[in-house]
């Protein structure tokens, strides 16, 4: 059973449309962590929420924190070419007492067609 | 101040030897995490270790695996008698506090690709 879901897993839209990614989980979570992979490379970390309903914008991204701390989700607004990724969501300190590392779910593969 | 190293990038082992991973964190940073990600795979934790002691290693099979992080010089992962299925791309991450804290984050290397052959 995985901990954290993704979805959707795939994603392909064109230049200029919207989108969202969601992070679900039946437990509850300390912070949550959103990194964005690229084929070859390590993830980088894009945003890190911590408070319940929390939203925190890096330009066209909008990152949210459920009130539950249970869920989170990216929104991209206007999606270019440089937003192709790999897009994972990350727990740290779950109440399932999980371990303690961060908890990843498979992430999205968001491809955005010129 | 430079990011998590990791070396080697690629890493090529016959089934039977021996690997070794390295991992130097950020400065400052003293919670060292390793994670495994197999194609089409989400990251899975191994180990969390912390300066010279080995914190949590629930993810980390029980033979063949060991991890270490001395006081001085980087954490290394180390896998014995390799095999195929050992292949993947192996991430250290760091961070300053302890991330079930909540008010830290963990950044991570650019990972050793293993192949077993």
């Amino acid at each position: 059973t995985q901990l954290l879901e993704q979805s959707p897993q795939f994603l392909s839209i064109q230049e200029g449309e919207n989108l969202t990614v969601y992070c679900n989980s039946s437990s509850v979570f300390s912070s949550l962590q959103w990194y964005r992979q690229e084929p070859g490379e390590g993830p980088v970390l894009l945003v890190t929420v911590v408070t319940g309903g929390e939203v925190k914008k890096l330009k066209r991204l909008t990152f949210q924190f459920g009130d539950a701390r249970k869920d989170s989700s990216l929104h991209i607004t206007a999606a270019q070419p440089g937003d192709t990724g790999l897009y994972l969501c990350a727990g740290a300190g779950d109440s399932g007492g999980g371990a303690d590392g961060l908890t990843f779910g498979k992430g999205t593969h968001l491809i955005i067609q010129p | 101040n430079a990011g998590v190293m990791q070396n080697p990038r690629h890493l090529v082992r016959r089934r039977g030897q021996e690997a070794r991973l390295r991992c130097s964190p950020m400065k400052g940073h003293s919670h060292v995490y390793w994670y495994r990600q197999l194609p089409e795979e989400g990251l899975k934790f191994m180990v969390y270790l912390q300066k010279e002691n080995i914190i949590d290693e629930s993810g980390m099979p029980k033979e063949r695996f060991s991890a270490e992080f001395p006081k001085e010089g980087p954490s290394i992962l180390r896998i014995q008698q390799v095999v195929r299925g050992d292949s993947a791309a192996y991430f250290c991450a760091s961070s300053p506090l302890f991330l079930a804290g909540g008010n830290t984050e963990a950044f991570f290397g650019q990972g050793t690709r293993l192949t077993v052959v």
